[in-house]
């Protein structure tokens, strides 16, 4: 049991470029998330999805686009790059159920546009 | 939507004191509060949580307290050792609303001096 999985770790872009970041998740998870942390500061959700097919902005969604065509994956795509977006991205997920249940993060990617 | 502010956004105590980091939050209907501590280039990791039927909540040296009429949480941990030294986010959350979204606090970097 992987948990929640991310590619790549690291990635340097230049301006302009485009680029996908990998989330796949083996717990079964219906609900997954993208979050954002800029240095020395919390997380802000970019987008959510409650389930294959169904997915919704967060707070930062500008410049972000994601699918969910799969239960475990939940890719990220940047598609033109901007130092703004110079970030660690972190992928989440949790199960549905009639309590919150905690939310179980991956690793991150650690993304540097230049 | 929902607003969490944590204070104090660093801390720095001796070890074997006691540390106190402080949340409040603004929407009346949340009733799920997670901390998570991320050490330094690591994923953000579940701690403890406490849910709003509930005053507090234990774990070892961990424990949570929830004033809900003041609508503030609060993160207390005893005799602190050096491992302890991270960064501490607190967030919210209240059931109904799609896909379970945390709102997380901006955070607070514990230093724990040997």
């Amino acid at each position: 049991n992987a948990g929640v999985t991310q590619t790549p770790k690291f990635r340097i872009l230049k301006i302009g470029q485009s680029m996908t970041l990998q989330c796949t998740q083996d717990m079964n998870h219906n609900y997954m998330y993208w979050y954002r942390q800029d240095p020395g500061m919390g997380l802000k959700l970019i987008y959510y999805s409650v389930g294959a097919g169904i997915t919704d902005k967060g707070e930062v969604p500008n410049g972000y686009n994601v699918s969910r065509s799969t239960t475990e994956d939940f890719p990220l795509r940047l598609e033109l790059a901007a130092p703004s977006q110079t970030s660690v991205y972190f992928c989440a997920s949790t199960d549905r159920g009639g309590v919150i249940q905690p939310q179980h993060f991956g690793d991150g990617t650690r993304l540097s546009i230049l | 939507g929902e607003n969490v502010e944590q204070h104090p956004s660093t801390l720095s105590v001796q070890e074997g004191d006691s540390a106190v980091i402080k949340c409040t939050y603004s929407d009346s209907a949340s009733n799920y509060f997670p901390w998570y501590k991320q050490e330094l280039g690591k994923r953000p990791q579940l701690i403890i949580d406490i849910r709003s039927n509930v005053g507090e909540k234990k774990d070892q040296r961990i424990a949570v307290t929830l004033n809900k009429t003041a609508k503030h949480f609060s993160l207390h941990i005893t005799e602190t050792q050096p491992e302890d030294s991270a960064v501490y986010f607190c967030a919210a959350s209240r059931s109904g609303n799609a896909g379970n979204m945390l709102t997380f606090g901006g955070g607070t970097r514990l230093m724990v001096k040997p």
